[in-house]
C-alpha cells in the first residue's frame, strides 16, 4: 500500500518561498505508470490542483501557478518537491501530496494526509 | 479546459441512498472523472473512477454501498444505506490539456 506523508515548514514569511516535500513508501516514485502530484486546500475551499511530476521527470503545472511553482523529484530518497515562491496570504492552505494513476485520464489514487502552510509575518 | 459542476449540498437519512452528480462540461462526454471523498478535518480519499461508459473501479477498501455510474456528461455517485460515517464533502476530478481539475464539492449531510 502506497503512503505519502508532506513536511516543510508550518509558516512561511510573505514573498518568502514555501517550500514543501513528499516521501513516499510502498513503491518507487522512479517507476510505474505513475505520477507524483500537489493538490491545497485553503480552509472552507475546495481543492487546487497546483501540478504533478511525471516518472520521465517531465513536469505539468496549473497555469495560474504556472510562473511561481517547481516540483522535482530526489529519486534516491523516494520524495519529491514543491517550491512556491514570492507567497503572499492567499497562499495559506493545507498542501496535499498525491500519486496519480492513468487510465485514460490521470486521476490521484493516494492523498497524503496533508500539512498545513500559513503565510504570515 | 473542462469544467466540473456540482451541486453545493445534498442531504440523506440515515439508511437511505443519495445520488451525487459531476456533470463535465460541454465536449467533454467522453471523459472519465474520479470521485473523492473527505470526512471533516481529514484528508480526501479516492473512492472510484467513472468510465463514460458506466464502468466504475473502486479504491482498496471502499465499502459495496458506494457504486457510480454515467449518462452522457454525467458521471455520478450513489451511496446506498447511507451511514453517519459517510457525512462528508465529495468532490469530482477529471484531467484536461495536461492539467487536473476538481469539482467544487458536495457537501453530504445524514439525517
Amino acid at each position: 500500500q502506497v503512503q505519502l506523508q508532506e513536511s516543510g515548514p508550518g509558516l512561511v514569511k510573505p514573498s518568502q518561498t514555501l517550500s514543501l516535500t513528499c516521501t513516499v513508501s510502498g513503491g518507487s516514485i522512479s517507476s510505474g505508470s505513475y505520477c507524483w502530484s500537489w493538490i491545497r486546500q485553503p480552509a472552507g475551499k475546495g481543492l487546487e490542483w497546483i501540478g504533478r511530476i511525471h516518472t520521465s521527470g517531465s513536469t505539468d503545472y496549473n497555469p495560474s501557478l504556472k510562473s511561481r511553482v517547481t516540483i522535482s523529484a530526489d529519486t534516491s530518497k523516494n520524495q519529491f518537491s514543491l517550491k512556491l515562491t514570492s507567497v503572499t496570504a492567499a497562499d495559506t492552505a493545507v498542501y496535499y501530496c498525491a500519486r496519480e494513476a492513468y487510465s485514460s485520464g490521470w486521476y490521484a489514487d493516494y492523498w497524503g494526509q496533508g500539512t498545513l502552510v500559513t503565510v504570515s509575518s | 479546459q473542462a469544467v466540473l459542476t456540482q451541486s453545493s449540498s445534498a442531504s440523506a437519512s440515515l439508511g437511505s441512498s443519495v445520488k451525487l452528480t459531476c456533470t463535465l462540461s460541454s465536449g467533454h462526454s467522453t471523459y472519465i472523472i474520479a470521485w473523492h471523498q473527505q470526512q471533516p478535518g481529514k484528508a480526501p480519499r479516492y473512492l472510484m473512477k467513472v468510465e463514460s461508459s458506466g464502468t466504475y473501479n473502486k479504491g482498496n477498501g471502499v465499502p459495496d454501498r458506494f457504486s457510480g455510474s454515467s449518462s452522457g456528461t454525467d458521471r455520478y455517485l450513489t451511496i446506498s444505506n447511507v451511514q453517519s460515517e459517510d457525512e462528508a464533502d465529495y468532490y469530482c476530478e477529471t484531467w484536461d490539456s495536461n492539467t487536473q481539475v476538481f469539482g467544487g464539492g458536495t457537501k453530504v449531510t445524514v439525517l
